[in-house]
């Protein structure tokens, strides 16, 4: 069965720091992957999406990055992060076409 | 432009009372319905999705949807419901478009659960 790890679960950082959040899959190949942010008390907003290795799109300019080096690997960067920068993180995948998103447990960051 | 509502912010329901969250789209074609369960600090989880066929969609935890074409709604309802049903409630809607699977949801329901 395919599963999805999101890490790490907390995260607090300073402003200005750099971030790094990982998301793997397993149990299937070629999927879509895509980050979501969730800031306090509103609903879900997609960063980007990939539909291949090194394939990224972006969906609202910030602050973020986010890279595919592997099939099953989506990396979310930032080389300075800003206080707007906290919020939920939540990453997801899907098969190619007609499914839904299988999403991970998510990662709370808070920028100090 | 596809677009998702859900018109309630907050409900408060009694433990054992029914459910209905409302949700409405707009798309031009045949949409992906989908209903996601959220619990605080944790993931979204997939309650149910519409596809096609049978407009009346069952789901996991006693959760069913139906697919209203006239109206543009999908709403998710419970006949009783348990205190650990209170989290947030998702509706999304979905097409391909663009090379990927693509989701837009709703601002959410958030559930509260009295005693």
């Amino acid at each position: 069965s395919q599963t999805i790890h999101q890490w790490p679960a907390t995260l607090v950082q300073p402003v200005g720091s750099p971030l790094s959040l990982e998301c793997t899959v397993e149990g299937t190949s070629n999927p879509n992957l895509y980050w979501y942010r969730q800031a306090a008390g509103r609903g879900l907003q997609l960063l980007f999406y990939s539909v291949g290795i090194g394939q990224i799109s972006s969906e609202v300019p910030q602050n973020l990055s986010a890279s595919r080096p592997q099939d099953r690997q989506f990396i979310l960067s930032s080389k300075k992060l800003l206080l707007s920068d906290s919020g939920f993180y939540l990453c997801a995948w899907s098969v190619k076409q007609g499914g839904g998103y299988t999403f991970g447990s998510g990662t709370r960051l808070t920028v100090v | 432009a596809q677009s998702v509502t859900q018109p309630d912010i907050h409900i408060t329901v009694s433990e054992g009372a029914s459910l209905e969250l409302r949700c409405n789209y707009s798309y031009g074609a045949t949409p992906y319905l989908f209903w996601y369960v959220q619990s605080p600090g944790q993931g979204l989880q997939l309650l149910l999705k519409y596809f096609s066929g049978d407009t009346l969609v069952q789901g996991i935890k006693g959760f069913e949807a139906e697919f209203k074409r006239s109206q543009s709604s999908f709403n998710l309802r419970k006949p009783s419901v348990h205190w650990s049903d209170a989290a947030e409630y998702f509706c999304a809607v979905g097409s391909f478009s663009g090379g990927y699977n693509k989701l837009i949801f709703g601002a959410g329901t958030r559930l509260a659960v009295h005693p």
